[in-house]
């Protein structure tokens, strides 16, 4: 089967920088997928990483060592908008494109 | 484009009743997928379906069915409802045959919260 592990947690302050952790146990997946979500509000999609290393979109950064079975992804210059909960996602590799979320970290920035 | 427009936002319905949760999408995209999202539970996945007239379960299928209508539209249905599936219901879609980043990226309708009392 398949299972991803977050902090449920995670506080900073503004201006700072922040990594959310995701270590998964999967028997095989194609990547691992990073989604924001607002309290109220639908998952979008922030990042994808199928292959081994980092993936930088604006102050958004995603790693992926699969070797380590571990991803993180890193924000930057944190501004208070960036309080939300941030899902890490994996998509395995039996077929279709079906995904399995980690429970969630919760980031609250701090002024 | 309005990307993935869910019907209802909000339902209350009581134990034994039935409904069915309806969405579209107009990004004529192949994989449309059904989820819940409890308290501290993140998101699961009920069904989904990988191209038009296919579906398959996902994590937590039972009580539900679903139809995937046409390529626009998947539909969820719970046939008696029971306060286990009080919940926040998301449907999602993504590319998913161009075997590029697309595939894996889900775009979420807005949500349906349920409540069965």
């Amino acid at each position: 089967g398949q299972s991803l592990e977050q902090p449920s947690e995670v506080t900073a302050v503004e201006g700072a920088i922040v990594q959310i952790n995701c270590t998964y146990q999967t028997s095989g997946f194609y990547g691992l997928s990073w989604y924001q979500q607002h309290d109220g509000g639908a998952p979008t999609f922030l990042s994808y990483n199928a292959l081994d290393g980092l993936e930088e979109t604006g102050r958004f950064s995603s790693f992926l060592s699969r070797s380590d079975s571990y991803g993180y992804l890193l924000l930057q210059e944190l501004q208070m908008k960036d309080s939300a909960s941030y899902f890490c996602a994996v998509t395995p590799d039996t077929g279709g494109f079906k995904t399995i979320f980690g429970a969630g970290t919760r980031l609250f920035v701090k002024a | 484009n309005a990307g993935v427009t869910q019907t209802p936002k909000f339902q209350v319905l009581k134990t034994g009743q039935s409904m069915t949760l309806q969405c579209a999408q107009d990004m004529n995209h192949n994989s449309m997928y059904w989820y819940r999202q409890d308290p501290g539970m993140g998101l699961r996945l009920i069904y989904y379906s990988a191209s038009e007239g296919t579906t398959d379960k996902g994590e937590v299928p039972n009580g539900y069915n679903v139809s995937r209508l046409n390529k626009r539209e998947f539909s969820l249905r719970l046939e008696s409802a029971a306060p286990s599936q009080t919940s926040v219901y998301f449907c999602a879609s993504s590319e998913g045959t161009s075997g590029k980043l697309e595939d894996y990226e889900q775009y979420f309708g807005p949500g349906t919260r349920l409540t069965v009392t």
